[in-house]
């Protein structure tokens, strides 16, 4: 079974700094996608940034920014200019595909406080 | 923007009650999928549903849980009697057909006293 490890339970950083969060995954598949979800207090699950297994870019989207490194089974997450918007749970997540029935398998997630 | 509904935002049952937590996913979706977080821990997964029928199901969906799309556009997870164990935040999710990401709904928080 694959397996989502996120070993930051709480990480900080101060509002205008970087960040890097940690995920590692176990699986024996080559094609796969990774996702980082972030959680803010009112709980809605908000995809941040996706990345498939087959691409050797790192994904970026504004702000956030994965580090994909697939032999060490490897995806952290970096939040540049860090905002106090950016305050949430972070929650690292692996799926197969199977025409469009993937499901999630969630790490235990990041709790991010960005400090003003 | 599509969004997916969730409804109550919040529900409270008595131990043994049955609930049914109601989600409308995004209109062109076609699969659909049910989450649960206990407070404090990760998101787990229950069941995913396509084409009127479920897909797929975690061991922890037993035969307390079912869900069905009754008209098309609803959603709906239903627990035939809650246990204290029960209580967590229920993610609701829908997928594009060929696409990777999943949207979510804001949760229901259920309750069990």
């Amino acid at each position: 079974a694959q397996t989502v490890t996120q070993s930051q339970p709480e990480m900080s950083v101060q509002e205008a700094e970087t960040v890097t969060l940690s995920c590692t995954y176990d699986t024996s598949e080559s094609d796969y996608y990774l996702f980082w979800y972030k959680q803010p207090p009112s709980r809605q699950m908000i995809l941040v940034i996706r990345q498939e297994a087959y691409k050797q870019q790192n994904a970026t989207e504004n702000r956030f920014s994965v580090n994909f490194q697939k032999a060490a089974k490897s995806f952290s997450l970096k939040i540049s200019d860090s905002q106090l918007g950016d305050a949430a749970m972070y929650f690292c997540a692996y799926s197969l595909p199977n025409f469009g029935n993937e499901k999630l398998t969630f790490g235990t997630g990041t709790r991010l406080t960005i400090i003003p | 923007e599509p969004e997916v509904t969730q409804t109550p935002s919040h529900q409270v049952t008595q131990m043994g009650q049955e609930v049914i937590l109601r989600c409308v996913p995004i209109s062109n979706h076609l699969y659909f999928y049910w989450y649960r977080q206990i407070l404090g821990q990760k998101v787990e997964f229950l069941v995913s549903f396509y084409n009127n029928e479920i897909s797929e199901k975690s061991e922890i969906f037993d035969d307390q849980f079912s869900v069905e799309r009754p008209d098309g556009s609803n959603f709906t997870l239903k627990i035939r009697s809650t246990k204290l164990e029960d209580s967590a935040m229920y993610f609701c999710a829908s997928r594009w057909p060929w696409g990777t990401e999943a949207f979510f709904g804001q949760g229901t928080r259920l309750t069990v006293v």
